[in-house]
């Protein structure tokens, strides 16, 4: 069975400071993709961050990078220079490109930003 | 449509009543996905087509829940009898699914909330 387990419920932190949400994983999966989506308040879920389970390198955009630990299974996001924008739900999610590509989110963490 | 659609937003009605949500994904994307969002939990896996098949509805809770995709595009998912239970944001997700290997990612709607009374 997959899962995706986000041990934060939530999490605050000072704009312009940076802050980084943890996400573990279990697959016995060898190839798959593992995610970040950010939900704000509006519903609508947005890609943050994407990361193919074969790249070593960490994916990078802009403020928001991972650290990737395939041998941990560990997925964390961390998110520079937090801005009042980024307050929102943030779910890792796990997706395979095997078998029916079944995507399984954690139950996410709460970021809220202060000024 | 540039994005994927769903209709209603909202949707609120009496428990025992049947109730259908309508998709309306990406053009040209082949995998269709639904999810259920209950307050403050994390979308959970309700049934992933590709195509016009139901590659897996293993997360359908129950007989009550049904969905289709007759033509390969806009989805409907259908709740039979429904209970206060079923109470929840239904999101519906697109990907542009390839063998060859592709992004992975998925573009959601903005969801319809459902509340049973």
């Amino acid at each position: 069975a997959q899962t995706v387990t986000q041990s934060q419920p939530e999490m605050s932190v000072q704009e312009a400071e940076t802050v980084t949400l943890s996400c573990t994983y279990d697959t016995s999966e060898n190839n798959y993709y593992l995610f970040w989506y950010k939900q704000p308040p509006s519903r609508q879920m947005i890609l943050v961050i994407r990361q193919e389970a074969y790249k070593q390198q960490n994916a990078t955009e802009n403020r928001f990078s991972v650290n990737f630990q395939k041998a941990a299974k560990s997925f964390s996001l961390k998110i520079s220079d937090s801005q009042l924008g980024d307050t929102a739900m943030y779910f890792c999610a796990l997706g395979t490109t095997s078998g029916t590509y079944k995507y399984i989110f954690g139950t996410g963490t709460r970021l809220k930003v202060l000024a | 449509g540039a994005g994927v659609s769903q209709t209603p937003s909202n949707k609120v009605t009496e428990k025992g009543k049947y109730v259908e949500l309508r998709c309306d994904p990406i053009s040209g994307h082949t995998a269709l996905y639904w999810y259920r969002q209950s307050l403050g939990q994390g979308p959970e896996f309700l049934i992933y087509f590709q195509g016009t098949g139901a590659a897996d509805d293993s997360g359908l809770p129950n007989d009550r829940f049904f969905a289709v995709r007759p033509e390969g595009s806009v989805s409907t998912l259908k709740i039979q009898r429904t209970e206060r239970g079923d109470s929840a944001v239904y999101l519906c997700a697109s990907s542009l699914i390839s063998l060859a290997g592709g992004t992975g990612e998925l573009f959601f709607g903005e969801g319809s909330r459902l509340t049973v009374l």
